[in-house]
């Protein structure tokens, strides 16, 4: 069955840019049914959609966050990535990966999660 | 932008007990909505997609309703292991935007 696992660094300081990756194991990128996306959550708080992007180039992105994020997709290294840039500490959250159905409209699997802290 | 907004933010109950869980979208979705149950410290999971349908493996003791701008979150007969917190999320345009969250307790 189709797995994703986040990696990155854990802390990030100020300004800089915060990179993830979600590696997808037991299945394939390239399905025209799918996106691959990113969702964050500060702690304690609630879910904020960042960004889903086909293997194709299409993408979205949360206008919140459109100006300071990209997200890119590799599906010969079966994985795909999250850059936020310019941080600062209202970006310290859970950051998850997850797959997004085109027909179904939600996220299904997800990856574990990954904290990643903005501090000095 | 389509805001969601569930109610009620958190709810005690017992186990045995029927919860149900209501998200309103600010304008109408058709049935592009999914709930998720997340567990402390882990991620959430898709319990129902499309307003009603319930994802492979979830119990039937979940159950989801509604179209338009109301929507329904139904447990019946609660078990220990659904203690944990409820996210609606709508799919009929971009935002995204997912609910407040809903919090089951023990009563």
């Amino acid at each position: 069955q189709l797995q994703l696992q986040e990696s990155g660094p854990g802390l990030v300081k100020p300004s800089e840019t915060l990179s993830l990756t979600c590696t997808v194991s037991g299945g394939s990128m390239g399905s025209s049914d799918y996106y691959w996306g990113w969702i964050r959550q500060p702690p304690g708080k609630g879910l904020e959609w960042i960004g889903i992007m086909h293997y194709t180039g299409d993408s979205y992105y949360n206008p919140s966050l459109r100006s300071r994020v990209t997200i890119s997709v590799d599906t010969t290294k079966k994985h795909f990535s999250l850059e936020l840039s310019s941080v600062t500490a209202t970006d310290t959250a859970v950051y998850y990966c997850a797959r997004f159905g085109s027909s179904s409209g939600c996220f299904d699997p997800w990856g574990q999660g990954t904290l990643v802290s903005v501090s000095s | 932008d389509i805001q969601m907004t569930q109610s009620p933010s958190s709810v005690s109950a017992s186990v045995g007990d029927r919860v149900t869980i209501t998200c309103r979208a600010s304008q109408t979705i058709s049935s592009f909505l999914a709930w998720y149950q997340q567990k402390p410290g882990e991620a959430p999971k898709l319990l129902i997609y499309s307003a009603s349908n319930l994802q492979s493996g979830v119990p039937s003791r979940f159950s989801g309703s509604g179209s338009g701008t109301d929507f329904t979150l139904t447990i019946n007969s609660l078990q220990p292991e659904d203690f944990a917190i409820y996210y609606c999320q709508q799919a009929k345009s971009f935002p995204l935007a997912f609910g407040q969250g809903t919090k089951v307790e023990i009563k």
